[in-house]
């Protein structure tokens, strides 16, 4: 498919528990943008990957989240010991970040709908 | 730091009513703007953007125009329909950032039939 994937769409999950997220974003996108969004609030951000520069890492609430992207392509968000807050959908995006693309927009997943019980 | 800036939402309007939902921006250098919208139950997508200052960005009805004098992106549409409900985010990215975007609280928009 041609747009950002995100899998899975939906997680259900006992508290304590550790979870993964995944994110693939459209080919030769060189930014990835991980967000969080709780029931009627707006973004709110996590973590961003910019080529091969250090990623931002400024919107992790704690150290129990960590990201990491292989090769430049897919991504992955994982939470640790989760708790009831982590509860969210969790938004990726992906842009070219290039050159004359430099104001290219980004391209969202569908999400992953994180239910910590 | 740069910042942008949304009037608080619900925004509440009938349907064939004139809308503007207002963003302000501070940010260093020549940031880019975008609006994003979210339909309800739906990701988050593109609905226009501009680049410099006076430009124009337009889509579906919807215009914002780019003043730097004013650091404002306002959103304008003249005649909304019910399928305009939605939330709106407001956005700016810089070079100075390393291209990061800043967003928006988000309004949310309902139109009444």
């Amino acid at each position: 498919g041609a747009g950002v994937s995100q899998s899975p769409s939906n997680k259900v999950t006992e508290k304590g528990k550790d979870v993964e997220l995944r994110c693939d974003p459209i080919s030769g996108h060189t930014a990835l943008y991980w967000y969080r969004q709780s029931l009627g609030q707006g973004l709110e951000f996590l973590i961003y990957f910019q080529g091969n520069s250090a990623p931002d890492k400024s919107g992790l609430p704690s150290d129990r989240f960590s990201a990491e992207r292989t090769g430049g392509s897919v991504s992955t968000l994982t939470i640790q010991r989760t708790q009831q807050e982590d509860s969210a959908v969790y938004l990726c995006a992906s842009s070219l970040v290039r050159g004359q693309f430099s104001n290219s927009p980004l391209h969202f997943g569908n999400g992953t709908r994180l239910t910590v019980t | 730091g740069d910042s942008v800036t949304q009037m608080e939402g619900p925004v509440t309007l009938s349907e064939e009513a004139f809308l503007t939902i207002n963003c302000t921006y501070t940010a260093t250098g020549y940031p880019s703007l975008f609006w994003y919208v979210q339909y309800p139950g739906e990701g988050l997508q593109l609905l226009l953007k501009a680049t410099k200052a006076d430009d124009k960005g337009s889509n579906k009805g919807f215009e914002a125009t780019y003043r730097k004098e004013t650091t404002s992106f306002h959103l304008e549409k003249g005649s909304v329909q019910v399928s305009d409900s939605a939330v709106y985010f407001c956005a700016l990215r810089t070079s100075h950032s390393n291209y990061q975007l800043i967003w928006g609280a988000g309004t949310k928009l309902i139109i009444k039939p």
